[in-house]
Order: structure tokens, then sequence, then C-alpha cells
């Protein structure tokens, strides 16, 4: 099955620096890759997503790359401002019969003024 | 817009006692229906996932089980709740019409098995 690593498990961060949590699979079928933000007591919420044809995409000061090749892909956020602080789940869908969800285990992100 | 509606909020239950939480969802139609759960400061579990009426695939093996009466209702039940199946319950969904869509939550239901 899927496997999805997510790296750093921890990340503390100056507010104005960049934060770039990124993320492994295993799987080369796997062709939909979003990513969560979920902060304290609050459910996951989708932030930004790349599918398996592109490379990149950017969301004002969120974005995401996609290396299909090496399997990893990262989330990138510049400026960081005290309420990007929260905990950030990548994932990884694997197409068939059903969309097959495999989480990372997510990245505490600690921004401080 | 979708909507997915779980209940309840908060739950404090003995352990060996019974266990339901309710998902609905409105706004949409034969979606893809899942039950994560998530212990304190750890990553999403899936527990079950549904793509119909009826049918159910259960992730892990435990104590728990689903069922999918209606096309927008998804139930998670247990017989005798332990310690370790306190946690967060998050119901989610997406779209099953489409080969890759984001999985959207509910609010989820806090558990304490005391």
């Amino acid at each position: 099955g899927e496997n999805v690593e997510q790296h750093p498990s921890t990340l503390s961060v100056q507010e104005g620096d960049s934060a770039v949590i990124k993320c492994t699979y295993s799987d080369s079928a796997s062709n939909y890759f979003p990513w969560y933000k979920q902060e304290l007591g609050k459910r996951p919420q989708l932030i930004i997503d790349i599918r398996s044809n592109v490379g990149e995409k950017k969301d004002q000061r969120i974005a995401v790359t996609l290396n299909k090749t090496a399997k990893h892909f990262s989330l990138h956020i510049t400026e960081t401002q005290p309420e990007d602080s929260a905990v950030y789940f990548c994932a990884v869908h694997v197409s068939g019969g059903y969309q097959k969800v495999t989480f990372g285990i997510g990245t505490k992100l600690q921004v401080i003024p | 817009s979708q909507t997915i509606h779980q209940w309840p909020a908060t739950l404090v239950q003995p352990v060996g006692s019974p266990l339901s939480l309710e998902c609905t969802v409105e706004g949409t139609s034969n979606p893809n229906l899942y039950w994560y759960r998530q212990a304190a400061g750890r990553g999403l579990q899936l527990l079950f996932y549904s793509v119909g009426i009826g049918q159910i695939s259960s992730e892990v093996p435990q104590n728990l089980s689903a069922s999918r009466p209606q096309d927008r209702q998804f139930i998670l039940s247990s017989k005798k709740l332990l310690l370790s199946d306190s946690g967060f319950y998050l119901c989610a969904l997406n779209q099953n019409d489409r080969f890759n869509s984001p999985l959207h939550f509910g609010n989820g239901t806090r558990l304490t098995v005391t």
C-alpha cells in the first residue's frame, strides 16, 4: 500500500520567515496531492492542492511543488504570520475504484511573533 | 454547497458502554464517506470508508463498526468502548464522480472514554 512520510514533525520559525514541509510517497500511481491545515481543536481544512500533471501551484503566500520522478511534494509558506500556526497534513490520493487517501503524520508549525 | 453534520460535539462515555456517532451530509449525492480518528496530538487514522449505501470497508480491525443506511448518512458504532477509543472522530466526504477531489471534514466529535 501507499506509504507517506512527512517531515519535519515540528517546525518553529520567526514571523516573516518561510516554512517548508516535505512529503514523500511510494506509489507511482498517486495522482493528487492536497495539503490540509488543522487549527487546535478544529477540523482539517484544505489549503492547497496539486495534480500529477502540474509541477507547481501558488496561492498568495502558499505554494506547493511536486516532483513526480522523485516522488515528493512540498508545502511552502512565505512571510509567515502567527495565524499560520497550526498542524499541517499532506495527503496522497491513488485513484482506482475509489480514491484511497493516505495522510502524512502531520507537522506542527509554530510561528513566533 | 456541501455540508457535513456531526453530533454530538463532545461525548464522555464509560468503558464498556455502547457508542453511536452519526454523520449526515447535505448538498451532494452519492459521495464517498469516511470515518477518521485522531488521538490527541496525533495524525489521522482512517477507520472506515464507504462508496455507497450498504458498502463499508474497514481499514483497521477493532471493536468499531460502521453502517451507511442511506446515501447521506454514515454511522459509527461500538458495542463496548475501550479506553483506547478516546479521540477526535471526524466524518469526511469527497465526490464519487471525480477522480481527484479533496476531503471535506465535519466538525468532529471529541470522545473521552473513562
